[in-house]
């Protein structure tokens, strides 16, 4: 397996659910990130963690709760979401050491649903 | 901070129009930027890219070329076709804190007619 895979590719869950979300990466990158995506609205970055330590959290409420056990995995745990909170969540991977000059990979998104 | 400007959308052509979408940046020093195109239910993909000033990525037919007298990265495409229908997005990626965070503008959407 190559790339970035994120799994579910879809989820619904009640506003008293706690579920996650998983990314796996396959490119040897050492930086992971979660964005969300939603509609009519710019890629909000969420979480970055490189070198397995989070480098930056962008006042993301605490009902989202990233978690990065290796350099290939990164999770992203969810209690008691909001309707607003239904978008598309994207996970990416990059190679922090070669700096600026390399691309983030994208996995395909995990569209939730919050009912 | 950093940030990356797109034109609004959508944007709607026939097929074999030329295409140009702009985008502008706003950073200091040398970021590297980028091109990504994002098909409906899919994730995004690197479209090209150029790391250093007056440097031309291309793919698939698609060009941008890094001005930084104007702090440009324009997509063109000389002939488009229906499969290119999608969002662009164009971002920059620099330094940050020690860390280097991709920004991202808010993305273009195109639509193509036959």
């Amino acid at each position: 397996e190559t790339g970035v895979t994120q799994t579910p590719r879809h989820l619904v869950m009640g506003m008293t659910n706690k579920k996650s979300l998983k990314c796996e990466q396959h490119l040897g990158h050492n930086a992971m990130y979660w964005y969300k995506q939603s509609a009519k609205k710019p890629l909000e970055l969420m979480f970055v963690y490189s070198l397995e330590e989070r480098v930056e959290n962008n006042s993301v409420p605490s009902r989202f709760s990233p978690e990065c056990p290796n350099s290939s995995h990164l999770f992203l745990h969810l209690h008691t979401l909001q309707p607003e909170d239904s978008a598309l969540y994207l996970c990416a991977s990059s190679q922090a050491g070669q700096g600026a000059r390399t691309e983030a990979f994208f996995g395909q998104g995990t569209r939730l649903t919050v009912v | 901070g950093n940030s990356v400007t797109q034109m609004e959308g959508p944007v709607t052509l026939s097929e074999e129009a030329f295409l140009t979408i702009n985008c502008t940046y706003t950073a200091t020093g040398y970021p590297s930027l980028f091109w990504y195109v994002q098909y409906p239910g899919e994730g995004l993909q690197l479209l090209l890219k150029a790391t250093k000033a007056d440097d031309k990525g291309s793919n698939k037919g698609f060009e941008a070329t890094y001005r930084k007298e104007t702090t440009s990265f324009h997509l063109e495409k000389g002939s488009v076709q229906v499969s290119d229908s999608a969002v662009y997005f164009c971002a920059l990626k620099k330094a940050s804190g020690g860390s280097y965070i991709p920004t991202f503008g808010r993305g273009t959407s195109l639509i193509v007619h036959p």
